[in-house]
């Protein structure tokens, strides 16, 4: 069965710092991946997607970016943190070979920043 | 552009009443509409999708593209029930990309 891993749960880094927040599957492959960021009362905001290697597409402009060194392997990060970046991440990943998959999520990261 | 609107933030409901969770959607296309659900302490989970016309958990929802609306509805409610409701549009295009509504906490109540 597929599984999607995600981490850290939790991570605290001060203003300006870089980030490095990693996700992979397992069980599948060349699945699409996406990061979302999760605001209490507006929803989950789609971040990033990807739907191959080295395939990125930013939804909305900000200080984050993601890459996808390998098949099943997502990376969200940031040279320099601001205090809006604080938040609660999740990543999650859907099948390629039908349309309108649904998607399966992570446990999520909470960044925060101090 | 597609949107997803719920419009409860909170609702609340005694055990054994009726539950309805409002959704609706704006979306040019034929949409693939979804609900998520998110319990306590764990992660967001596909509840249903409308294209698979079943019961989970008892809840069911119907796509009504006349009103654009996907409401979830239960019978009677169950503590169990109390979680995060979130609605969902899928519009096909690349990377099967969801537009997701705010979401309604549904609270019940003994």
């Amino acid at each position: 069965s597929q599984t999607i891993h995600q981490w850290p749960a939790t991570l605290v880094q001060p203003v300006g710092s870089p980030l490095s927040l990693e996700c992979t599957v397992e069980g599948t492959s060349n699945p699409n991946l996406y990061w979302y960021r999760q605001a209490a009362g507006r929803g989950l905001q789609l971040l990033f997607y990807s739907v191959g290697i080295g395939q990125i597409s930013s939804e909305v402009p900000q200080n984050l970016s993601a890459s996808r060194p390998q098949d099943r392997q997502f990376i969200l990060s940031s040279k320099k943190l601001l205090l809006s970046d604080s938040g609660f991440y999740l990543c999650a990943w859907s099948r390629t070979d039908l349309s309108n998959q649904p998607q399966h999520f992570g446990d999520g990261t909470r960044l925060s920043i101090l | 552009a597609q949107r997803v609107t719920q419009p409860e933030k909170l609702l609340s409901v005694f055990k054994g009443a009726p539950v309805e969770l409002k959704c609706n959607y704006s979306y040019s296309g034929s949409p693939e509409l979804f609900w998520y659900v998110q319990y306590s302490r764990q992660r967001l989970q596909l509840l249903l999708r409308h294209i698979s016309r079943e019961s989970i958990k008892g809840f069911t929802a119907d796509l009504n593209k006349g009103e654009t609306s996907f409401h979830l509805k239960k019978p009677f409610a169950q503590e169990e029930d109390s979680a995060m409701y979130y609605c969902a549009l899928s519009g096909g295009r690349g990377g099967n990309k969801l537009t997701f509504g705010t979401g309604t906490q549904l609270k019940v109540e003994l």
